[in-house]
């Protein structure tokens, strides 16, 4: 069955930089596009960024745009999301998730996501 | 950005009752809205896609409606399983955007 388990989640001083990776199973991971979603504590659901299966196209949420970067290595199924300058604001669980198409829809599988504390 | 406006952010209801949740775009989505449900501990878990289709294993009891800008979940006869929070999604336009979630308890 699809699963996605997300690493590299920790504590990190503000201004600090962290990547996170996602390696999916159950599935072709090169031919659909993955999202990062984030949940910050007591908060909904906030969509962070998108990247086509290709890799060649890739979207972000206003607030993260020059700060976090999408990347994707299908040679080695695994999707990353870089964090650097990170701010308080940006500590939550992030949950990697597997859009059901290529160029994006929406999304129909999450991973159990990974804590990210930014303090100081 | 499309915000999307949920209500209530809170709804309390018997178990065996029916239960309808609303959603609102700030521009038209077409019918390119999803619904998830969330339970602490747990990732979410799709619903329904296309404003209307339920997810592969989804119960019959979960319908969703509408397009446009206004939506609605509707559980019809609340299960003990059904207690969590319901986003939902955008998918019409980047970036995508959530509601802010309707919690739904138990009376």
């Amino acid at each position: 069955q699809v699963q996605l388990v997300e690493s590299g989640g920790g504590v990190v001083q503000p201004g600090r930089s962290l990547r996170l990776s996602c390696t999916p199973s159950g599935f072709t991971f090169s031919v659909y596009g993955m999202h990062w979603v984030r949940q910050a504590p007591g908060k909904g659901l906030e969509w962070v960024a998108f990247i086509w299966y290709d890799g060649t196209n890739k979207y972000y949420t206003d607030s993260v745009k020059g700060r976090f970067t999408i990347s994707r290595d299908n040679s080695r199924d695994t999707v990353y999301l870089q964090m650097n300058s990170l701010r308080d604001e940006d500590t939550a669980l992030y949950y990697c998730a597997r859009d059901q198409d290529l160029l994006g829809t929406f999304i129909d599988f999450w991973g159990q996501g990974t804590l990210v504390t930014v303090s100081s | 950005e499309i915000v999307m406006t949920q209500s209530p952010a809170t709804l309390s209801v018997s178990p065996g009752e029916r239960a309808t949740l609303s959603c609102r775009a700030s521009q038209s989505v077409n019918s390119n809205l999803a619904w998830y449900q969330h339970k602490p501990g747990q990732p979410p878990r799709l619903l329904i896609y296309g404003a209307s289709t339920r997810a592969t294993g989804i119960p019959a009891r979960f319908s969703g409606s509408g397009s446009g800008t206004e939506f609605t979940l509707t559980i019809s006869s609340l299960q003990s399983e059904d207690f969590a929070v319901y986003y939902c999604h955008q998918y019409n336009n980047w970036p995508r955007t959530f509601g802010q979630g309707t919690k739904l308890e138990i009376k």
